[in-house]
């Protein structure tokens, strides 16, 4: 069990850049969740997936957003036209179908 | 958007003392989950409840759930220097999805 991996940790980018995340789950878990974490407030969850399959994509994931899992592996999450408010701890997560969700330690995206 | 609240928001204690933690919630629950955060690092599952049970230990944590108020409380006993860190209730309200509280930061003073 290598745990969930993110790459990169840090990214600092201008406001209106592109940026993309990914994320290496457990290679045995079906399910990977991504979560966004601000300053002091616990994760609010973004979408997940269950294999390569897109299941839930919560309200705060607006359309500049985008992730995608293709073939049920890793998975990126994309940011277009970055805005401040996109300033965050962006965290993937992973589990078998039941079982408790095992976290990375995150990307923390800075937007100038 | 929050599921619910943590209780104290920051709680600071010495070493070996017993830290408490209490978490509310809003809508019915499949189960309960609480996660540790050390600074700059991702979360770790400490410990699930089911809707059904009332109270669960493992090593010195100890959960206890009432569904009835809608509350969850966490007792970490004999507390060290490591547990420092910030705690998170979670909430699953299916297909886990996990709804977390804002968390508890707590600071054992060696």
């Amino acid at each position: 069990d290598t745990g969930v991996s993110q790459d990169p940790r840090h990214k600092i980018t201008k406001r209106g850049q592109n940026v993309t995340f990914r994320c290496d789950p457990i290679s045995e878990h079906n399910r990977l969740y991504w979560y966004r974490q601000t300053l002091g407030q616990g994760p609010e969850f973004l979408t997940y997936f269950q294999n390569e399959a897109q299941l839930e994509k919560s309200r705060l994931l607006s359309d500049r957003f985008s992730a995608e899992r293709p073939k049920g592996s890793f998975s990126t999450l994309e940011i277009q036209r970055t805005e401040q408010g996109d300033s965050a701890m962006y965290l993937c997560a992973s589990s078998q179908l039941s079982q408790p969700q095992h976290f990375g330690d995150g990307t923390r995206l800075s937007i100038l | 958007s929050q599921q619910g609240e943590e209780d104290p928001q920051a709680l600071s204690i010495q070493e070996g003392e017993n830290a408490t933690m209490n978490c509310s919630y809003k809508t019915s629950i499949n189960n309960l989950q609480w996660y540790r955060q050390n600074s700059g690092r991702g979360l770790v599952h400490l410990i699930l409840i089911r809707s059904n049970e009332r109270e669960k230990h493992s090593g010195r944590l100890r959960v206890t759930l009432d569904t009835s108020k809608k509350s969850s409380s966490l007792l970490i006993t004999a507390s060290r220097a490591a547990d420092t860190a910030s705690y998170f209730c979670a909430t699953d309200e299916g297909a886990q999805k996990l709804v977390f509280g804002q968390g508890t930061r707590l600071t054992i003073n060696p």
